[in-house]
């Protein structure tokens, strides 16, 4: 089984300033994991992902992810915060393989980022 | 190639009314998920087909809920009777097991109001 735990469900930052989102995942084999952005009335949209290779995943609009596979961790940070990054954003994790029968996605619970002027 | 497509986006009912929702996932993608997103509960997989075939259902939360997938190209997910705790937005996703990247691929959500 998997699961993912996002530690904190709101973060607030100023504009320009760090933006650190954590994560932490549960799984038995190894996983592929995500992070996916959601805007207001929106989709989910998929921000970045490890699949196998380098362990430090670069995504769309400045964001980036390191897998830590001894921590268990897959944090996502962006250097400088802007407004139009505010928004909800979820881990996730699967299997790392294809075949058998779970091609499921399990989400964490959130993270909603404020970003403040 | 066109994404996931749902339908409707906004529906508003009075409980006891049967709900459907649709779907039409990516040509070519042979798995497809049904979520639901809540405040509450975060998002929770309700159902999932592979190759139009239900793997997994354990996820749909009572027998008000059922889904169908006829083709490859359309599913459906009905509550019927409605009830306002099923309020929420309910997301279709789809994936290729052929090219798996563990990545889905959601449609914009059917945002479900029942009063």
């Amino acid at each position: 089984a998997q699961s993912v735990t996002q530690l904190g469900s709101h973060v607030s930052v100023s504009e320009g300033a760090l933006v650190l989102l954590r994560c932490n995942y549960s799984s038995s084999v190894p996983p592929y994991l995500f992070w996916y952005v959601q805007y207001p009335n929106q989709g989910l949209q998929l921000l970045l992902k490890y699949t196998t290779g380098a362990t430090l995943v670069k995504g769309i609009n400045g964001f980036e992810a390191e897998f830590k596979k001894s921590e268990t961790s897959f944090h996502l940070t962006k250097p400088s915060a802007h407004m139009s990054d505010a928004a909800e954003y979820f881990c996730a994790v699967s299997v790392g393989y294809s075949g058998g029968s779970n091609y499921k996605l399990t989400f964490g619970k959130g993270t909603l980022l404020t970003v403040n002027p | 190639d066109a994404g996931v497509i749902q339908s409707p986006r906004h529906e508003v009912t009075e409980m006891g009314q049967e709900v459907t929702l649709r779907c039409k996932p990516i040509s070519g993608h042979d798995y497809l998920f049904w979520y639901r997103q809540t405040m509450m509960r975060g998002l929770e997989l309700l159902i999932y087909f592979n190759n139009n075939v239900p793997i997994d259902d354990s996820g749909m939360p009572e027998d008000r809920f059922s889904a169908k997938m006829p083709n490859a190209s359309f599913s459906t997910l009905k509550i019927q009777p409605s009830e306002p705790r099923d309020s929420a937005v309910y997301f279709c996703a789809s994936n290729p097991s052929r090219k798996y990247t563990g990545e889905l691929f959601f449609g914009e959500g059917s945002r479900l109001t029942v009063l």
